[in-house]
């Protein structure tokens, strides 16, 4: 397995702030991805964190809204811009290993307000 | 794309009892099938998983079986105990373009009771 990190664990937010939600990985991995956990619902893929280029968003999230970094292949960053209360999830990165087992982070829990 | 459908969405059990719970995907090219378990305020943790190879693998007290012509996955806990109490989640990936992403089902509420 890997030890994945992600900062903050919680947070408040005021509405029209943006957060950034940082994701460490102990060792190398070629896929990450970043999920969203809406209160009482399932995990929905945001995007998949490209190292190098620009992250690939699935239907309904973009760049704009969602910024992804991911300089290197132990690390990553999301960023939620311009919070609105819908905005209030869980957001968790994630990272294949030893072929298709993913892992997922310790989870950011966001409550905009 | 993939979609997987869950059921039952709540599942009490007495302890000790066996708690099945069943899955379904539409994407024949999926290949992987893990299973994660989320205490409350907690990530999902990652429980078991098959490879569309194998029809059977069992660890302890989970076993998880996939039936690939169906397109149907479920996930057996046997002799539950209090602290199996949790949301279930079974989920998907591998068909052409999905790679890893995995889609998830919509989660099932498992109550063990004393």
């Amino acid at each position: 397995s890997a030890v994945i990190s992600q900062k903050p664990s919680r947070d408040i937010c005021q509405r029209g702030t943006s957060l950034t939600i940082q994701c460490q990985v102990d060792s190398q991995v070629t896929m990450m991805f970043w999920y969203r956990q809406q209160p009482g619902q399932s995990l929905t893929l945001i995007a998949t964190a490209n190292q190098g280029s620009e992250a690939t968003y699935e239907s309904g999230f973009v760049i704009d809204k969602f910024p992804i970094s991911r300089p290197n292949l132990t690390f990553s960053t999301l960023t939620v811009s311009n919070m609105s209360p819908e905005d209030s999830s869980i957001y968790l990165c994630s990272v294949v290993v030893s072929g298709n087992t993913i892992y997922f982070g310790e989870g950011s829990w966001l409550t905009v307000v | 794309g993939e979609n997987v459908e869950q059921h039952p969405s709540t599942l009490s059990v007495q302890e000790g009892d066996s708690a099945v719970i069943k899955c379904t995907y539409s994407d024949s090219a999926s290949n992987y099938f893990p299973w994660y378990k989320q205490e409350l305020g907690k990530r999902p943790q990652l429980i078991i998983d098959i490879r569309s190879n194998v029809g059977e693998k069992k660890d302890q007290r989970i076993a998880v079986t996939l039936n690939k012509t169906a397109k149907h996955f479920s996930l057996h806990i046997t002799e539950t105990q209090p602290e199996d109490s949790a949301v279930y989640f079974c989920a998907a990936s591998g068909g052409p373009g999905g790679g890893n992403k995995l889609t998830f089902g919509t989660g099932t509420q498992l109550k063990v009771e004393l």
